[in-house]
């Protein structure tokens, strides 16, 4: 069964400061990854998926990357801002065509 | 489109009564989720449905929790009797046709507090 971790749990940084968030999980045979953005009283954003086939995606200041082998990805935030507060959560499909196994996410403070 | 709507958005109750959870999926979508986050599990997926037809309810914690899909434009997740450890977070989910596990679209969330 696919087991995804989120390491740390809560993460405080000051305003401008690069930030790796991490995610790994237990099976390496997945399809994609995808990483959410959670703001509080709201849903699930998506921000990047990767598929299993790559290596790594960029949107603006974000840049997630994919490892199989070693069952782990990263979530890069480059110049982080304020606004970029919230809690980042992984997932990837836990099978053949329903649910997404989520992490516990990471909750990140950026202080100005 | 207004997204994936979930309503009540906050809801208070008493232990033992029944409550009762709405989620309306984007319209055209066929995939419909509900998920359930706690802080000490996380975000787990509960059921979900395939054209209206449940496909996996193995997430549903007990017999008190069931799920309806009616139409394809509204479900209900329904617990009764309710209990406080029920307290969570409740989000509904859709996907559109023609795409994998990945392209799911959130609702805000229903947060439930069972005294």
């Amino acid at each position: 069964k696919q087991e995804v971790t989120q390491i740390p749990a809560a993460l405080s940084v000051p305003e401008g400061e690069n930030l790796v968030l991490n995610c790994s999980f237990t099976d390496s045979a997945i399809y994609n990854l995808q990483w959410f953005r959670q703001d509080p009283g709201k849903g699930l954003t998506s921000l990047l998926l990767i598929q299993s086939s790559q290596r790594e995606q960029t949107s603006g200041r974000l840049n997630a990357s994919l490892d199989k082998s070693s069952g782990r990805s990263t979530l890069y935030i480059a110049a982080s801002q304020p606004g970029d507060s919230a809690t980042y959560l992984c997932a990837t499909p836990g099978g053949s065509q329903g649910n997404l196994i989520f992490g516990k996410g990471t909750k990140l403070s950026v202080k100005p | 489109d207004a997204g994936v709507i979930q309503s009540p958005r906050h809801e208070v109750t008493e232990m033992g009564q029944e409550v009762t959870l709405r989620c309306k999926p984007i319209s055209g979508h066929d995939y419909l989720f509900w998920y359930r986050q706690t802080m000490m599990r996380g975000l787990e997926l509960l059921i979900y449905f395939n054209n209206n037809v449940p496909i996996d309810d193995s997430g549903m914690p007990e017999d008190r929790f069931s799920a309806k899909m009616p139409n394809a434009s509204f479900s209900t997740l329904k617990i009764q009797p309710s209990e406080p450890r029920d307290s969570a977070v409740y989000f509904c989910a859709s996907r559109p046709p023609g795409t994998t596990t990945d392209t799911q679209y959130f609702g805000p969330g229903t947060r439930l507090t069972v005294l």
